[in-house]
């Protein structure tokens, strides 16, 4: 499994863009890149996939470069409900699940 | 209308009791999960299982033994309960259970070891 990082924690102020970046340079080419979002005494929920260049739904985008060795997860304008753990996976449309989730990069939005 | 739901949402016990979580899905799922969360928010998967059969076991204690008796149940059942099996335990599913796709979360168990 390619392994990810992700920064532990980010600060941000209602009505601002947020970009969360996640790195996983040993990623393979079957993997996707998944980003989950966890809220407080919640199960995680599942924002967005992507496996290269933008992809954008109502929730968020993710933007792959080219080399796919990093991920960028944009919510644009968050409010104080934004505030939760995002978790960066890279899955493979292959193998069985076995995700990993990681760290987690918690985003504390403030008013 | 809950896709994924657990029972209990919490359950405080002595060491070395035994206890049950349940699980039950309702979206016609193949392959359920189970994953802990422990203090520090890490989510670690330690079983799934694909039509009832299990497919992932992650070196988890033989203390925990999961059953599932139909492919839209999946419990957990724990022997001689230990401090640091205190945790958050989710169950979670997805339709056939390749890795890229959506896994759905049910709201978890507080398990809590005295």
């Amino acid at each position: 499994l390619a392994k990810t990082t992700q920064p532990i924690s980010m600060d941000s102020y209602e009505g601002q863009e947020v970009n969360i970046t996640c790195s996983h340079n040993n990623i393979a080419t079957n993997d996707y890149i998944t980003w989950y979002q966890q809220f407080p005494s919640q199960g995680p929920r599942f924002i967005i996939q992507g496996y290269k260049t933008k992809v954008t739904n109502e929730v968020a985008s993710l933007f792959i470069p080219a080399d796919r060795k990093s991920s960028t997860l944009s919510l644009p304008r968050v409010s104080l409900s934004d505030t939760a753990v995002y978790y960066c996976l890279v899955v493979s449309n292959t193998n069985a699940g076995k995700s990993t989730f990681g760290d987690g990069t918690t985003l504390t939005v403030k008013p | 209308d809950t896709a994924v739901s657990q029972t209990p949402k919490y359950l405080v016990t002595q060491m070395g009791n035994d206890k049950s979580i349940k699980c039950e899905q309702n979206l016609g799922h193949d392959t359920m999960y189970w994953y802990k969360q422990d203090s520090k928010k890490f989510l670690k998967i330690m079983f799934s299982y694909n039509n009832k059969e299990l497919i992932i076991n992650e070196t988890v204690p033989n203390r925990f033994s999961p059953k599932s008796p139909d492919k839209a149940h999946l419990n957990l059942h724990i022997n001689s309960l230990e401090l640091g099996d205190s945790a958050v335990y989710f169950c979670a599913s997805s339709p056939t259970g390749l890795e890229a796709e959506t896994q759905y979360f049910g709201p978890g168990t507080r398990l809590l070891v005295l």
